[in-house]
C-alpha cells in the first residue's frame, strides 16, 4: 500500500513570502493531520480534517497560516507570509478513522528554511 | 491534556534487550498509551499501543503498570536500524501531544 505522500521535501524561502505544501494521504483514510515540527521537539498538531472539515485547528495560527482539504482528499498546507520561526519540518500524516484508536501514518515531512 | 516524561536519551548493545520507561502520573481512565518512534529524517512511525493489558506485536512489547502511571516499551532484540526517538503519547479524545522523547543510540 502506498504510504502518505508530501511534496516539496525542501524548501528554502525568504521572510515575508509566501509557501505551500501538498499532502496525499493513504487511499480511503478519512482523517488527515498537520503537524509542525522545530529542530529537537517532538511534533506539534497544526490542524486536524475529519473528511473535509475541520476538527481541531487550536494550534493553527490563523494570521498566517490556512490549510485545505478539498473533497476529502489531498490537502494544501499554506503560510503567507512566512517568519524566521517557522523554519521546521511539516509533517502531514492519516488514519482510517479519527479518535484513539487508530494508527497515524506519517509522510516524510518537508523541510521549511525561512532565511 | 495528560503529559508524559521520558529520559531525553538511552544506549543500548546491538543484540540486547531495551527497556524505554516512560511516566504518565497523570494519565485518564480512557487514556490510551501509544509509542511511536522516529527515525532521522523520516516521519514518526507507529510501534504500539494498549490501554491496560500488556500488548506484544512484531515490533515490541508494552508493559504497563497496574496503576497506569506509567509503561515501559520492550525492544527484544535492539539492532541498528533500531536508532530512534521513541515517543510515548498519551490520546485523550483524539488528539496526540507528542513530548521530546528518548533518543536511544544502539552501540555495535
Amino acid at each position: 500500500e502506498a504510504g502518505v505522500a508530501q511534496s516539496p521535501r525542501y524548501k528554502i524561502i525568504e521572510k515575508r513570502q509566501s509557501v505551500a505544501f501538498w499532502c496525499n494521504p493513504i487511499s480511503g483514510h478519512a482523517t488527515l493531520y498537520w503537524y509542525q515540527q522545530i529542530l529537537g521537539q517532538g511534533p506539534k498538531l497544526l490542524i486536524q480534517f475529519q473528511n473535509n472539515g475541520v476538527v481541531d485547528d487550536s494550534q493553527l495560527p490563523k494570521d498566517r497560516f490556512s490549510a485545505e482539504r478539498l473533497k476529502g482528499v489531498d490537502s494544501t498546507l499554506k503560510i503567507q507570509p512566512a517568519k524566521l520561526e517557522d523554519s521546521a519540518v511539516y509533517l502531514c500524516a492519516s488514519s482510517l478513522r479519527g479518535g484513539q484508536f487508530y494508527e497515524q501514518y506519517f509522510g516524510p515531512g518537508t523541510r521549511l528554511t525561512v532565511t | 491534556d495528560a503529559k508524559t516524561t521520558q529520559p531525553n536519551s538511552m544506549e543500548s548493545n546491538e543484540e540486547e534487550p531495551v527497556h524505554l520507561p516512560c511516566n504518565h502520573s497523570t494519565i485518564s481512565g480512557t487514556d490510551y498509551i501509544h509509542w511511536y518512534r522516529q527515525l532521522p529524517s523520516q516521519g514518526p512511525e507507529y510501534v504500539i499501543h494498549g490501554l491496560t493489558s500488556n500488548v506484544n506485536n512484531r515490533m515490541a512489547s508494552l508493559a504497563i503498570a497496574e496503576d497506569r502511571k506509567s509503561s515501559t516499551l520492550i525492544l527484544h532484540r535492539a539492532t541498528l536500524r533500531d536508532a530512534a526517538v521513541y515517543y510515548c503519547i498519551l490520546s485523550g479524545t483524539y488528539k496526540y501531544i507528542f513530548g521530546t522523547g528518548t533518543r536511544l543510540k544502539v552501540l555495535a
